[in-house]
């Protein structure tokens, strides 16, 4: 059964950078059928999404979010990665990793780590 | 950008009764890119339907999605204790995907 966990700090200084890594178990992360994506939910808020990567490295972004944005990806440690640069207080969030059904008519984001809660604070 | 819009922003539903969850796309969302997810505190969402009616996998069958172009709507047929949640809606046939502002769910 395929899970996902992410990792990474819980606090980060602000204009620092948040990196995150999603390690997925249980499967592979080079799948024809799927997309690696990022999703977060600040306190008390809805979701956002982030961004998503497929395994060959090809990536769609949240324009909101683009131009600090960074996902990667390592198949041969099948993992994941996030990097968000800049950080203010409004990055302050749960951050989740979660795979997205690739192809036309498939699922969307089915399963789902169980978080990260990342606060942006001096 | 497509804004979804979800209503009510709470619902108040008594176990046993139907409850129904609207999510209004400001633009034609192809039914097939429209997903609803479940999420109860301190845990992740839970994917609950794809492509606007297509249950995801062990997902019981009181759980229904129907709509198309800009309205869509999320019905629980018979409440149960564990359905007392919030509910997202998320479109993923344009960038950036997009995710409503939730219905709480909650017992009456």
């Amino acid at each position: 059964q395929l899970q996902l966990q992410e990792s990474g700090p819980g606090l980060v200084t602000p204009s620092e950078t948040l990196s995150l890594t999603c390690n997925v178990s249980g499967g592979s992360i080079s799948s024809d059928d799927y997309y690696w994506g990022w999703v977060r939910q600040p306190p008390g808020r809805g979701l956002e999404w982030i961004g998503v990567i497929y395994y060959t490295g090809s990536t769609y972004y949240n324009p909101s979010l683009k131009s600090r944005v960074t996902i990667s990806v390592e198949t041969s440690k099948e993992r994941f990665s996030l990097e968000l640069t800049s950080v203010t207080a409004a990055d302050t969030a749960m951050y989740y990793c979660a795979r997205h059904g690739r192809h036309l008519g498939t699922v969307a984001f089915d399963i789902w780590g169980q978080g990260t809660m990342v606060s942006v604070s001096s | 950008e497509i804004v979804l819009t979800q209503s009510p922003g709470t619902l108040s539903v008594s176990p046993g009764e139907r409850a129904t969850l609207s999510c209004r796309a400001s633009q034609s969302v192809n039914s097939v890119y429209l997903a609803w997810y479940q999420q109860k505190p301190g845990q992740a969402p839970r994917l609950l339907i794809s492509g606007a009616s297509s249950r995801a996998t062990g997902i019981p069958d009181r759980f229904s999605g129907s709509g198309s172009g800009t309205d869509f709507t999320l019905t629980i047929s018979r409440l149960e204790p564990e359905d007392f949640a919030e509910y997202y809606c998320q479109q993923y046939g344009s960038i950036p995907w997009t995710f409503g502002q939730g219905t709480k769910v909650e017992i009456q």
